[in-house]
C-alpha cells in the first residue's frame, strides 16, 4: 500500500478561483480528515468524513466544503479564493473515527499558491 | 477553547546530551493529548500518544494536569532525532495541533 495518496502535489489558482484537492486513503480505512497548514504553524483541522458523512468541522468559512465517496476518497473543495488561502492541505486516513483508538495516517499533502 | 502551545520554534541541543519539547494546553476537560513528529522529506507521523505510555525512539511525555503540561522527554538525543516536533490535542472528533519546534541534535 503507497500510503495515503493526494493529488495533485503543486497547484497555483488566481483569487476568485475555485479548486478541488483529492485524497485517497489507505484502503480499509474509512475516516479522512483534512488539514490546512501555513508556513510556520501546525496544522490546523479544516473536516472529518466517516463512512461518508461528516463528523466534524474546524473552524472554517462556508467557501471550504468537502464530500467522501463510497470508496472512501475525498475532496475538498475551495470556492472564492483568497491569498490567505495559500497553504499546504494535508489528508489523514484512520481506520474508524479519528480519536484515540485509531492512529491517523498522513498523507503528503498538495501545495496550493494563491496568486 | 482547546489551545497547544509550544513555546520554542527552534531548540538545538548536542548529541547525547538530554533534549525536552515543551507543550502547555488549555482544555477544561480529560485531554488526550499526542506527539507527532515530521522528519525531513517525511510525512507527519504519529510518535506517542500519552493513554499508551509507552517509550518510543527513546522519548517519553508525561501528561502533568496541574501544570497542564505534556513535555517531551530523552535522555540520550541522537542525530537521527533531528526533527519538527507536533505537540496535538483531541476533543471529540478535532484535533488541534502547536506551532511545532524544530529540533537540531547537533553531532
Amino acid at each position: 500500500d503507497a500510503g495515503v495518496t493526494q493529488s495533485p502535489t503543486h497547484l497555483i489558482k488566481t483569487r476568485g478561483q475555485h479548486v478541488t484537492l483529492r485524497c485517497s486513503p489507505i484502503s480499509g480505512h474509512k475516516s479522512v480528515s483534512w488539514y490546512q497548514q501555513v508556513l510556520g504553524q501546525g496544522p490546523q483541522f479544516i473536516f472529518q468524513y466517516y463512512e461518508k458523512e461528516e463528523r466534524g468541522r474546524g473552524n472554517f468559512p462556508d467557501r471550504f466544503s468537502a464530500r467522501q465517496f463510497p470508496n472512501y476518497s475525498s475532496e475538498l473543495n475551495v470556492n472564492a479564493l483568497l491569498l490567505g488561502d495559500s497553504a499546504l492541505y494535508l489528508c489523514a486516513s484512520s481506520l474508524g473515527r479519528t480519536g484515540m483508538t485509531y492512529e491517523q495516517y498522513f498523507g503528503p499533502g498538495t501545495r496550493l499558491t494563491v496568486t | 477553547a482547546q489551545r497547544v502551545t509550544q513555546p520554542e520554534k527552534l531548540l538545538s541541543v548536542f548529541k547525547g546530551a538530554p533534549v525536552e519539547l515543551k507543550c502547555n494546553y488549555s482544555y477544561s476537560g480529560s485531554p488526550e493529548l499526542f506527539w507527532y513528529v515530521q522528519y525531513s522529506r517525511q510525512r507527519l507521523q504519529l510518535l506517542l500518544r500519552h493513554i499508551s505510555r509507552e517509550s518510543i525512539k527513546g522519548f517519553t511525555a508525561d501528561l502533568n494536569k496541574g501544570e497542564t503540561s505534556f513535555h517531551l522527554k530523552k535522555p540520550f538525543a541522537q542525530e537521527e532525532d533531528s526533527a519538527m516536533y507536533y505537540c496535538a490535542l483531541i476533543r471529540g472528533n478535532q484535533f488541534y495541533f502547536g506551532t511545532g519546534t524544530s529540533l537540531t541534535v547537533i553531532p
